[in-house]
C-alpha cells in the first residue's frame, strides 16, 4: 500500500507552545483519519478528515486536509501536559484496512 | 462496555514456544484487526477479518494464523515464537462501513527470549 510519512518523530515543547505534526504521501488519499496514543496505551480515534481543504477544530486541536489530498497536518495550540503522546495519522484503504503512519511523539514540559 | 477486551495484558515466552491472544469486542463490529507496534514503525497490520468465519493476511503475516470463529472474538496464535515477535500486540474492530472508526484494545505485551 501507499506510505504515510509522518514528520517529526519527536518534538519536545514548552506548555503553553504550539504544536504541528504532518503526514505526507505521495499518492492521494481517499481520506485520512487521526489517532492518539497516550504513553502506555492504545491508540485511539479523534478525527477524520474526507474533502480536499477540509479544515476541522476539536478545542485546541486543528486538523487539515491538504487540496491535492495528499498530506494533512494536526495543530495544537497552547500544548498543555494531557497533550503528552503520539499522534498518527492513518487512511483507509481495500477492505477499510487502515495504514498509519509512524507517529509524531509529543513530550510536553511546564 | 467493555469495548475492545485483550487478555494477556503481558506474556513471556521462551523461543518456540506457542500462545494464542485473545480479542473479544462486545459493539457487534464486523472487522477486526490485529497491529503490532514496534518503537519508531508505527502500527503494522498483522492479519484482519471482515466477518465471522473470514480472514486474511495484512502487511506482516509471517509466523502468525489467526480465526475468527465467533463474530466477536478474534485469535491471534503464534505456533513457534521468535525472538523478532517481540512486541506490543494490539486488537482493533469496526463497523467496516461510514467513517470505519477503529477501536482498540488495551494492548498485550508480548517478550520472547
Amino acid at each position: 500500500g501507499q506510505q504515510v510519512m509522518q514528520i517529526p518523530q519527536y518534538q519536545h515543547v514548552q506548555e503553553g507552545e504550539d504544536f504541528t505534526t504532518y503526514c505526507n504521501s505521495s499518492t492521494t488519499l481517499s481520506n485520512i483519519q487521526w489517532y492518539k496514543q497516550r504513553p502506555g496505551g492504545h491508540p485511539v480515534f479523534l478525527i477524520q478528515l474526507v474533502k480536499s481543504g477540509e479544515v476541522k477544530k476539536q478545542k485546541r486541536l486543528t486538523f487539515q486536509f491538504g487540496e491535492a489530498k495528499k498530506n494533512s497536518s494536526l495543530h495544537i495550540t497552547a500544548t498543555q501536559t494531557t497533550d503528552v503522546g503520539t499522534y498518527f495519522c492513518a487512511y483507509t484503504g481495500t477492505a477499510s484496512k487502515l495504514t498509519f503512519g509512524t507517529g509524531t511523539r509529543l513530550q510536553v514540559t511546564l | 462496555n467493555a469495548g475492545v477486551t485483550q487478555t494477556p495484558k503481558f506474556r513471556v515466552l521462551k523461543t518456540g514456544q506457542s500462545m494464542t491472544l485473545l480479542c473479544a469486542q462486545d459493539m457487534n463490529h464486523e472487522y477486526m484487526y490485529w497491529y503490532r507496534q514496534d518503537p519508531g514503525m508505527g502500527l503494522r497490520l498483522i492479519h484482519y477479518s471482515v466477518g465471522e468465519g473470514t480472514t486474511a493476511k495484512g502487511e506482516v503475516p509471517d509466523g502468525y494464523n489467526v480465526s475468527r470463529l465467533k463474530k466477536q472474538n478474534f485469535l491471534l496464535g503464534l505456533e513457534s515464537a521468535a525472538p523478532s515477535q517481540t512486541s506490543v500486540y494490539f486488537c482493533a474492530s469496526s463497523t467496516g462501513t461510514g467513517k470505519n472508526i477503529q477501536y482498540f484494545g488495551a494492548g498485550t505485551r508480548l517478550s520472547v527470549l
